[in-house]
């Protein structure tokens, strides 16, 4: 059964440092998605990608965020210069024209020490 | 905007028994229900949905009816056994738009023991 797959699964870096999470989508979705989960808090929105370009994005996702498509089958969530409180899970999910829900990848552990 | 209300856990019962995680949502228009499940270690998985009123949604012996006269998604399973423990979410998507961005609740951990 196809599944999202999301590297690393858990990520240590120092603040101020620069992150790169990877996610690889479903191969024939077309509507990417980053959620994040603080420990012991909601699973919240952060950006949803369509056609190459961001189609909605929270007031969480300022701009120390970016996400990228680069080579068509991999879906990045950049955090420039992490911050203590960027410490969450975050989960990619993915969903094609037919469905009506996303399916979401393991999640990656960030902890920002 | 959108929210999610769900009960707070975390819940434990002995296995066979009854369970209710309760959902209430706050939403215009007609939004759709989702209860996702993450067990341990792994990602969040589509339980069951509905997308319109009276729906239910169903899976794996659990059930969820789309209440809106009381804005409600409430999760019910008869009997749990043990590989139920996991922490369950309530979440619903918006009926505007073509994002599908999804409204999630805060979780809550079911523990079944033997």
């Amino acid at each position: 059964e196809p599944e999202v797959t999301q590297t690393p699964s858990h990520q240590v870096t120092q603040m101020g440092q620069e992150v790169i999470l990877r996610c690889v989508p479903i191969s024939n979705h077309l509507y990417f998605y980053w959620y994040r989960q603080i420990l012991g808090q909601k699973v919240e929105f952060l950006v949803s990608f369509y056609n190459n370009e961001i189609s909605e994005k929270s007031e969480i996702f300022d701009d120390q965020f970016s996400v990228e498509r680069p080579d068509g089958s991999n879906f990045t969530l950049k955090i420039r210069s992490t911050k203590l409180e960027d410490s969450a899970m975050y989960f990619c999910a993915s969903r094609g024209i037919r469905y009506t829900e996303a399916f979401f990848g393991q999640g990656t552990r960030l902890t920002v020490v | 905007g959108n929210s999610v209300t769900q009960m707070e856990g975390p819940v434990t019962l002995s296995e066979e028994a009854f369970l209710t995680i309760n959902c209430t949502y706050t939403a215009t228009g007609y939004p759709s229900l989702f209860w996702y499940v993450q067990y341990p270690g792994e990602g969040l998985q589509l339980l069951l949905k509905a997308t319109k009123a009276d729906d239910k949604g169903s899976n794996k012996g659990f059930e969820a009816t789309y209440r809106k006269e009381t804005t409600s998604f409430h999760l019910e399973k008869g009997s749990v056994q043990v590989s139920d423990s996991a922490v369950y979410f309530c979440a619903l998507r918006g009926s505007g738009g073509s994002n599908y961005k999804l409204t999630f609740g805060k979780g809550t951990l079911l523990t079944v023991n033997p």
